[in-house]
């Protein structure tokens, strides 16, 4: 079974500066999707970005990109010129292609981004 | 109006009783799943739906029962509460076209008492 492991459970960053959560997952898959998910104080899950394996350029969303390094299994998520709304748990998860049954998730990295 | 509409949003029972969840969504997506988000663990995978027709169990099933009343709703159920069910609770969906959960609900907090 696949595991997806967020080592930081939480992180700040100062408003406008750069923040990088890291993830890393295990698998035998070669081909596989990755993504990232924002949860607000809301409790809301909003998807942020997703990146198929078989891409070798790593998915940007405006100030969210990442950095898919697939032979070390590793995905981190670039916070560019945080803002106060970025203040979230982050889930990274990971999902095998056409089987969304199994969708895994990472324990979270709650982000406060202050003023 | 959300996308996703789940009730109730906080629920606070007691050990033994019958809980029912509900879902509806207005994105008139096929797919429809139930996760629960615990602290520490993420969100697992309970059950999920991709038509009225067809009902599939996730990775911690066990307690728990579903309904797929139309392709609108989804409704989960504990049949019997314990305290170790007490956690956050969403419903999400997809398209057929959708490789992942696209559109998920607000939650509804469960305490079990």
């Amino acid at each position: 079974a696949q595991t997806v492991t967020q080592s930081q459970p939480e992180m700040s960053v100062q408003e406008a500066e750069t923040v990088t959560l890291s993830c890393t997952y295990d698998t035998s898959e070669s081909n596989y999707y990755l993504f990232w998910y924002k949860q607000p104080p809301s409790r809301q899950m909003i998807l942020v970005i997703r990146q198929e394996a078989y891409k070798q350029q790593n998915a940007t969303e405006n100030r969210f990109s990442v950095n898919f390094q697939k032979a070390a299994k590793s995905f981190s998520l670039k916070i560019s010129d945080s803002q106060l709304g970025d203040t979230a748990m982050y889930f990274c998860a990971f999902m095998k292609p056409h089987n969304n049954n199994d969708m895994r998730f990472g324990a979270g990295t709650r982000l406060t981004v202050k003023p | 109006d959300a996308d996703v509409t789940q009730t109730p949003r906080n629920r606070i029972t007691k050990t033994g009783k019958r809980i029912m969840l509900e879902c509806s969504q207005t994105k008139g997506h096929d797919r429809m799943y139930w996760y629960r988000q615990d602290p520490g663990l993420g969100l697992r995978l309970i059950y999920y739906s991709f038509d009225v027709k067809d009902i599939n169990k996730g990775e911690i099933s066990d307690g728990y029962s579903v309904s797929r009343q139309a392709q609108a709703k989804f409704s989960l159920s504990l049949e019997s509460a314990i305290p170790n069910q007490t956690a956050l609770y969403f419903c999400a969906t997809s398209d057929q076209q959708g490789d992942q959960p696209q559109h998920f609900g607000d939650g509804t907090r469960l305490s079990i008492l």
